[in-house]
C-alpha cells in the first residue's frame, strides 16, 4: 500500500528557505503516471495548493507562490521535495505532500508536517 | 481570502441530508468539470470524497454526492452519521495549470 511521509525542519527563520522532502513507500514514484504535489494549511485556516511535479519533470506552481517555489523529484530515492524561499510568518503552516492522479485532485496524502517560521 | 466561497458552517441531525455549497466564477467552477471535495477530521490529513464534480473514489459511501450548476458546486451528504462531522473543502481547476480551494465548511452533526 502506497504511503507518503513528509520530513524536514519544523522551524525556519524568516528570510531563509523552507525545505521539505516527501518519501514515497510501497511503490515506485516513477512507475506510474501521477503528479506529485504539495499543499499547505496555516493553523486554523483553509488549504492552499503550492504546486505539482509530473514524472517527466514538468512543474506547475500556484501563481501567488511561483517566484519562491521549486519542486523537484529524485526517482533514485523515491522522493520529491519542496523548496520555498524568503519565508515569512505567513508561511507558517502544516505542509502536506500528496499524489495526484490528475493535476486537478489528490487521492493520497501524507500526514502533514508543521513548519513554523520564527526567529 | 480563498478563491472559492463556502459557508463557514452547516449542520444536520443524524439521518438527515445536508448540502454544502461552493461558489466560484466562470474562470474556475463554471468553466471546468474539475471540482473536488475533501473531508478533513481534526488533526488529520484531508481525504478525497468527490472528484470531477460527481465521481466518488472507491471506498467513499454513496451517501456522498456532488453536483454543479453554473458557477456553484455542491456536496450533499445524505443519511448523516456522527462520523461525517468534519471540515469539508472544495477545490476547482482554475485554468493555466492552477488549482484553487474554498475556505472550508465545518459540518456539525447535531
Amino acid at each position: 500500500q502506497l504511503q507518503l511521509q513528509e520530513s524536514g525542519p519544523g522551524l525556519v527563520k524568516p528570510s531563509e528557505t523552507l525545505s521539505l522532502t516527501c518519501t514515497v513507500s510501497g511503490g515506485s514514484i516513477s512507475s506510474s503516471s501521477y503528479y506529485w504535489g504539495w499543499i499547505r494549511q496555516p493553523p486554523g485556516k483553509g488549504l492552499e495548493w503550492i504546486g505539482n511535479i509530473y514524472n517527466s519533470g514538468s512543474t506547475y506552481y500556484n501563481p501567488s507562490l511561483k517566484s519562491r517555489v521549486i519542486i523537484s523529484v529524485d526517482t533514485s530515492k523515491n522522493q520529491f521535495s519542496l523548496n520555498l524561499s524568503a519565508v515569512t510568518a505567513a508561511d507558517t503552516a502544516v505542509y502536506y505532500c500528496a499524489r495526484h492522479p490528475t493535476l486537478m485532485h489528490s487521492d493520497l496524502w501524507g500526514r502533514g508536517t508543521l513548519v513554523t517560521v520564527s526567529s | 481570502q480563498s478563491a472559492l466561497t463556502q459557508p463557514p458552517s452547516a449542520s444536520g441531525s443524524p439521518g438527515q441530508s445536508v448540502t454544502i455549497s461552493c461558489t466560484g466564477t466562470s474562470s474556475d467552477i463554471g468553466g471546468y468539470i474539475y471540482v473536488s471535495w475533501y473531508q478533513q477530521h481534526p488533526g488529520k490529513a484531508p481525504k478525497l470524497m468527490i472528484y470531477e464534480v460527481s465521481q466518488r473514489p472507491s471506498g467513499v459511501p454513496d451517501r456522498f454526492s456532488g453536483s454543479k450548476s453554473g458557477n456553484t458546486a455542491s456536496l450533499t451528504v445524505s443519511g448523516l452519521q456522527a462520523e461525517d462531522e468534519a471540515d469539508y473543502y472544495c477545490s476547482s481547476y482554475a485554468g493555466r495549470n492552477n488549482l484553487v480551494f474554498g475556505g472550508g465548511t465545518k459540518l456539525t452533526v447535531l
